[in-house]
């Protein structure tokens, strides 16, 4: 059983630009969250995809958006890149068929807004 | 709102002495409540979990946690630190499956030889 994978594992990006991270997620999950966490903190909820819809948002602006494709797997797109962007950005995956919403999370992407 | 307060930014204790770090959560239903923790330059790995079923949980590497719904808390414990056990750990509240989880600020704990 595959985890859950992320890419690329770090990236540095200038205020302004844009980034696209992505998340594999485990095998038989339907279900993927992504979560920034600063430097210091606890993660913070971004958004949900459940079968390729936003199922959920948290409280960051629409330059945050993403993507769910068929095979389940994600993009987090970030435009207009923010020093207070950089972060590590973790996604995690779950199924419908985990009634305690375990969550398994990747490794992360660290972003790096200069 | 769900929200999550951990106690305590920073633990030390010595190898061989009971780790407790506190959590406390806030919750307008039952809630699923979890402990994660995160060693540097990794992603969030599950300790344990709560799900309204037992209230005393035991999770990987000998940690246990205990649901207290009088006091709103779920500390996580361990009766003899190992070095291995120094990293970053979360304490999660969620109020289901589909929801979102709610994280604490993290306590680092720090095993002193």
């Amino acid at each position: 059983e595959t985890g859950v994978t992320q890419s690329p594992t770090h990236l540095i990006k200038t205020r302004g630009q844009q980034v696209t991270l992505r998340c594999s997620s485990q095998s038989g999950h339907n279900t993927v969250s992504w979560y920034q966490q600063a430097l210091g903190q606890g993660p913070q909820f971004i958004f949900q995809y459940y079968r390729e819809e936003e199922n959920g948002r948290g409280n960051f602006p629409p330059r945050f958006s993403g993507l769910q494709f068929p095979n389940y797997s994600s993009e987090l797109n970030v435009n207009a890149l923010e020093l207070d962007d950089s972060a590590l950005y973790l996604c995690a995956s779950s199924s419908e068929t985990s009634p305690s919403n375990e969550q398994f999370f990747g490794p992360g992407t660290r972003l790096t807004v200069l | 709102a769900q929200s999550v307060t951990q106690l305590g930014s920073h633990v030390s204790v010595s190898e061989g002495a009971l780790v407790l770090l506190r959590c406390n959560y806030s919750s307008s239903v039952p809630p699923y409540l979890f402990w994660y923790v995160q060693y540097p330059n990794q992603g969030l790995q599950l300790l344990l979990k709560y799900t309204s079923a037992a209230t005393l949980v035991k999770g990987i590497n000998g940690f246990e946690a205990e649901f207290k719904k009088s006091e709103t808390s779920f500390h996580l414990t361990k009766p003899s630190a190992h070095m291995s056990d120094a990293a970053e750990y979360f304490c999660a509240v969620s109020e289901g499956y589909g929801n979102k989880l709610v994280f604490g600020a993290g306590t680092i704990l720090r095993v002193k030889s």
